[in-house]
Formats: C-alpha cells, sequence, structure tokens
C-alpha cells in the first residue's frame, strides 16, 4: 500500500535551470510532508517541510509546494546546482505522528 | 553530519541467523525511529522508541524488535533471518515524538545469504 508516490524516478536539468519534483499522495489524513535529500553511502538529510495549513514554504533556492485538494505537493529548486545531484525523497505523516511513509525518491541530476 | 551514528556499517549474515544493529542518537534527542530501504524504494518505518518505550509500530513482524537505553542509544534486533531481509536500516533521531525534522544516520547495509 503506497500511499506516497514520486512517478519519476529520475530527472536531468542543466545547471542555473529550475528542476521541480514531484510527490502524490491518497491518504487525506497526512497533514505534514518533508523532503530529503540522499547522497550514496549516507543517510538521508531534512531539506524543507510543510504543514497542511500552508501552500507554500520556501528556503533559500528550495521551495514546496502543496495542493492538498489534488493530494499533490512539488519540490522546486533555482538555480540548480550540481552539488544538489541526489536521490530526493518525499516523506509525509498524519496528526505529526511517528509514522513518516515515504516515496521511492527521485535521483536529480544536475549538469554542469 | 547529523550526529546519528550506526554500526556496524555492513554486514553479511546467513539466512536463520539473529542480528543487531546499534545506533546512537543526536544529542538531546530523546526519539529513535528505526526505517528499513530495500533497494529502489523509500524507507519504511519499522518502529519508534521514546524514553525507552516503543512509540509506534509499522507493518514488520515481530521477529523485528528493539530496544532504547537510558542514554537515548538503541538497538534493532531481528531474528530468524530472511534473503528479504536484506537492506539498509536507517536509524533516524528526533528531539521529541512530533514529527518534525528526523536526522537520520548513515545506515546498516545487511545482506543476508
Amino acid at each position: 500500500d503506497q500511499q506516497v508516490k514520486q512517478n519519476s524516478p529520475s530527472l536531468s536539468v542543466q545547471e542555473g535551470r529550475i528542476s521541480i519534483l514531484n510527490c502524490d499522495y491518497t491518504n487525506s489524513m497526512f497533514d505534514y510532508f518533508l523532503w530529503y535529500k540522499k547522497y550514496p553511502a549516507e543517510g538521508p538529510t531534512f531539506l524543507i517541510s510543510i504543514s497542511s495549513i500552508k501552500d507554500k514554504n520556501e528556503d533559500g533556492r528550495f521551495t514546496v509546494f502543496l495542493n492538498k485538494s489534488a493530494k499533490h505537493l512539488s519540490l522546486h529548486i533555482v538555480p540548480s546546482q550540481p552539488g544538489d545531484s541526489a536521490v530526493y525523497f518525499c516523506a509525509a505523516s498524519a496528526n505529526n505522528n511517528n509514522d513518516m511513509r515515504f516515496g521511492a525518491g527521485t535521483r536529480l541530476t544536475v549538469k554542469p | 553530519e547529523t550526529g546519528v551514528t550506526q554500526s556496524p556499517t555492513h554486514l553479511i549474515k546467513t539466512r536463520g541467523q539473529q542480528v543487531t544493529l546499534r545506533c546512537s542518537s543526536q544529542s538531546g534527542h530523546n526519539t529513535v525511529s528505526w526505517y528499513q530501504q530495500a533497494l529502489g524504494q523509500g524507507p519504511q518505518f519499522i518502529f519508534q522508541y521514546y524514553r525507552e518505550e516503543e512509540n509506534g509500530r509499522g507493518n514488520f513482524p515481530p521477529r523485528f524488535s528493539g530496544l532504547q537505553f537510558p542514554n537515548y542509544s538503541s538497538e534493532l534486533n531481528v531474528n530468524a533471518l530472511e534473503l528479504d531481509d536484506s537492506a539498509l536500516y536507517l536509524c533516524a533521531s528526533q528531539p521529541g515524538q512530533s514529527n518534525t525534522e528526523a536526522f537520520f544516520g548513515q545506515g546498516t547495509r545487511l545482506t543476508v545469504v
């Protein structure tokens, strides 16, 4: 039962352009969403989060958008840099509880 | 670097054996969660410990068990290993029960042969 889906296993963009990573969820009880970045041989690193009471959260080059009616969120990275190349995981939880559900990840490659 | 350390980094076990994985949480964090990440998938929640008590469990059989110690470090024990248990096991610590950002360790790569 995959409640969080990242349908694009990979994405390639040119340095300086925008990267848009998408995530869909099915559980309407989810009210807190997070993005993690993972480099090889390292654990996931927290990137940015958003509560369901908001539709946008911005932190530097990273912006997360939440569309509750569509059960969809996206991560925008602008401008993209080669160091952003990693696997990005979307995660969601309900009622701020302990059970985070992760998507399968999207591998982002930013080409110089 | 998050301050969450896991040991060992890699190990190989035989089907039917038992394994113990260890995690030292970040200083000041009293909550530890364990995740299993199979190849090509996202992490799956195994369970969480808060102040030495289990505080939620995912869809994993009882042969997956854990402990949290007074210093908030934690262990994941898996009995009767199966081939499908081969995965990256991630430990994450948080400053409290609420699910704000979790800080992950680098993981333990378990291979069951």
